[in-house]
């Protein structure tokens, strides 16, 4: 039972550049999310999904893409990359009404 | 607009004594709240939540408080131990949880020893 995975754990970018970060889950949750946690600033969310083919809009979702294909992964891109996207991306899952499991984190550097 | 503060950003704290940790909320709507820990270069960790039909919640040296009136919950760490160094966010939701939670800005225990 790995829990919730991410992948790649560090990136680095050039401004412009593309990406896509994957996030898994091995524990049948409904509810998937992807945060961004900046210094000083807490974690803010940036998409969510609610189920399998679902997603959503959180706090700052300007710049980002999601898709929900298959239950167990949340695939979070980034078309054009800007340094502004400079962050530590973590996602989480859950069950509805429930608390969320983290995954390790992705450190992403846009230069 | 900040719907949840962490007034603190840090806190120290002799080990065996203990750990208060606070937070604010604005909307009253929230009826789920928690608290998440977390080390430097990992995700956080869930620790201990209460909705707000209750005002206490303890598990083991954790035990989070609720004052609706004042949208105020503390988290009481008693005692405190060196491991208990994290950084501590505080989240709530409306809705029992059925919606994303919103995240404090955290605070950074530290226990020395």
């Amino acid at each position: 039972n790995a829990g919730v995975t991410q992948t790649p754990k560090f990136r680095v970018l050039k401004t412009g550049q593309s990406m896509t970060l994957l996030c898994a889950q091995d524990m049948n949750h409904e509810y998937m999310y992807w945060y961004r946690q900046d210094p000083g600033m807490g974690l803010r969310l940036i998409h969510y999904s609610v189920g399998e083919g679902t997603t959503a809009k959180g706090e700052v979702p300007d710049g980002y893409n999601v898709s929900r294909l298959k239950k167990q992964n949340f695939l979070l891109g980034l078309e054009s990359a800007a340094p502004s996207q400079t962050s530590v991306y973590f996602c989480a899952s859950s069950y509805s009404g429930g608390p969320g499991y983290f995954g390790p984190g992705t450190r992403l550097t846009v230069l | 607009d900040q719907q949840v503060k962490q007034n603190s950003p840090s806190l120290s704290v002799q080990e065996g004594r203990i750990s208060i940790l606070n937070c604010d909320y604005t909307n009253s709507m929230f009826d789920y709240f928690l608290w998440y820990k977390k080390y430097p270069a990992e995700g956080p960790t869930f620790l201990i939540s209460i909705s707000s039909i209750k005002d206490k919640n303890e598990d083991g040296r954790f035990t989070v408080f609720l004052n609706k009136s004042a949208k105020h919950l503390s988290l009481h760490i008693v005692p405190s131990q060196p491991g208990d160094s994290a950084v501590y966010f505080c989240a709530a939701s409306p809705n029992s949880g059925n919606t994303p939670l919103v995240f404090g800005k955290g605070t950074r225990l530290s226990v020395i020893a």
